[in-house]
């Protein structure tokens, strides 16, 4: 079945410290990846994707995401967070065709300053 | 431009009634997409139109639940004979064509709350 494992649930940082959030997923096939963030009280919207190409792609507001291919993965690095990363942040996988996203459990991430 | 948009933005309501939930997707995306996001259930994909073709309706969780999409644009989700475990966020995502590697725009959602 298709699946996108988030193995942290809660992660509390301070200022400056440097993040690494887990995503693993479980998807046949030619797949696209995606992170997605939400800010308390906004949308939804979009971090970073892979589709093809570098493995090691970059996002808004510093981050950036390395797709593993053998190891599954997709995990989302910043190097020195901020208490305006406090949010939800969501793996997320679809198939190259498209269509529906398999999200993850989400991560909530909290910058003390 | 516009984004996405949804409403109403809140709807409470009592068990067994009907409900409508309306997207507005933003001009010129052929490909539509609803969500439901719960604390227990995390962010779950209900279904799917792309054009012309057949919806995807893979993801709904049961026959009370049905969604149209009138002259590829706006979409309404319809949940019947309400029932607690509705109680949820709806969300509506939008995107250019559906293909492979296109970021899903989402809206703000509706908040559903079955009492």
């Amino acid at each position: 079945a298709q699946s996108v494992s988030q193995h942290n649930h809660h992660v509390i940082l301070s200022e400056a410290a440097s993040l690494e959030l887990g995503c693993n997923y479980s998807y046949g096939g030619t797949v696209n990846l995606f992170w997605y963030v939400q800010y308390p009280g906004q949308h939804l919207q979009l971090l970073l994707k892979y589709f093809s190409g570098d493995p090691l792609v970059k996002g808004i507001k510093g981050f950036e995401a390395e797709f593993i291919k053998s190891k599954f993965s997709f995990n989302l690095r910043k190097p020195s967070v901020q208490w305006s990363d406090t949010a939800e942040y969501f793996c997320a996988v679809n198939s190259n065709q498209g269509g529906k996203l398999i999200f993850g459990q989400g991560t909530e991430l909290s910058v003390k300053p | 431009g516009a984004g996405v948009s949804q409403s109403p933005s809140n709807k409470v309501t009592e068990k067994g009634k009907d409900v409508e939930l309306r997207c507005d997707p933003i001009s010129g995306h052929t490909a539509l997409y609803w969500y439901r996001q719960s604390l227990g259930q995390g962010l779950e994909f209900l279904i799917y139109f792309q054009g012309n073709s057949a919806p995807d309706k893979s993801g709904l969780p049961s026959d009370r639940f049905s969604a149209e999409r009138t002259g590829g644009s706006v979409s309404t989700l319809t949940i019947q004979r309400t029932q607690q475990e509705d109680s949820a966020v709806y969300l509506c995502a939008s995107s250019l064509a559906g293909r492979g590697g296109e970021t899903q725009y989402f809206g703000p959602g509706t908040r559903l709350l079955v009492l």
